[in-house]
C-alpha cells in the first residue's frame, strides 16, 4: 500500500526550513528519501531502519519513528538547490526488496 | 565512476507495436529493479532481479510485459502490443545488495515512452 507523504507541495524562501512526512499503515523495514528534479533520476539522500533512528546530512535530516510508522524529512535554511519533488520509499522487510513509493512532495525555494 | 544508464532516453512508438528498453547498472550491483513512473506520481515498481533471476515480478502489470538479464548485469524490458496506457517515464535501479538487510537504490535517467 503506497505511503502517504505531506504536503503535497510547498513553497519557501531561501533560509527558511521545511518538513515533509511520509505515512504508512503497514510495519516498515525501512524508509528511503529521494529528491527528483523536474526529467531527471531521484537522487537518493538517506535510509532510516527500523529501531526508530534519526540521521542528517549537513542541513537535511530524518527521523523514522517506528511506532507510528512514520518518517518525516527536515530542511533546514534551504537553499535555491533543494527544489525539486521530494519522495519517501517505503521497504516492507524480508525478501520484498522493492520500494513502494508516495506520491511526492514538491518543493519550491524561492530566492 | 558510471551511474545507472538506459537506453533510449525518449521512445515514441504507435499502437500495437513492441518496444524494448535497456538499463546498464552500475558495475558490480547484484540488484536491478525496474519502476514505471507517470506524471505527478512516485515510481511504481514493476519487477527485481536478483543476479540473472527475476526475484520479484509481482509489480508487472500484464503478460504484455517481460524482463530478462541473461548474465546478471543488463537487463531488457519487454512491452508486447503496446497501448496508450503504457506512456510513462520507465526507471531503471541498481544495489550492490551485499549486507543482506537493505541498500540503496541508484535510479538511471529513465527512458520516456510515448505510445501514439
Amino acid at each position: 500500500q503506497q505511503p502517504v507523504q505531506s504536503p503535497q507541495a510547498v513553497i519557501l524562501r531561501e533560509g527558511e526550513d521545511a518538513v515533509i512526512n511520509c505515512s504508512s499503515s503497514k510495519a516498515l523495514y525501512s524508509v528511503h528519501w529521494y529528491r527528483q528534479k523536474h526529467g531527471e533520476a531521484p537522487v537518493f539522500l538517506m535510509i532510516l531502519l527500523k529501531g526508530g533512528e534519526q540521521k542528517g546530512h549537513d542541513k537535511i535530516s530524518a527521523s523514522f519513528n517506528e511506532k507510528k510508522q512514520q518518517s518525516s524529512l527536515y530542511l533546514t535554511a534551504s537553499q535555491l538547490s533543494y527544489s525539486g519533488t521530494y519522495f519517501c520509499g517505503t521497504e516492507m522487510g524480508g525478501s520484498a526488496r522493492q520500494l513502494t513509493f508516495g506520491s511526492g512532495t514538491q518543493l519550491t525555494v524561492l530566492p | 565512476g558510471a551511474g545507472v544508464s538506459q537506453t533510449p532516453s525518449n521512445k515514441v512508438t504507435e499502437k500495437g507495436k513492441y518496444v524494448e528498453l535497456r538499463c546498464d547498472p552500475i558495475s558490480g550491483h547484484t540488484a536491478l529493479y525496474w519502476y514505471r513512473q507517470s506524471l505527478g506520481q512516485g515510481p511504481e515498481f514493476l519487477i527485481y532481479f536478483q543476479g540473472t533471476g527475476a526475484a520479484d515480478d509481482s509489480g508487472l502489470p500484464n503478460d504484455r510485459f517481460f524482463a530478462v538479464r541473461p548474465e546478471g548485469s543488463v537487463s531488457t524490458l519487454k512491452i508486447q502490443r503496446t497501448e496508450r496506457g503504457d506512456s510513462a517515464v520507465y526507471l531503471c535501479a541498481s544495489s550492490l545488495l551485499d549486507r543482506g538487510n537493505t541498500d540503496t537504490q541508484y535510479f538511471g535517467p529513465g527512458t520516456r515512452l510515448t505510445v501514439l
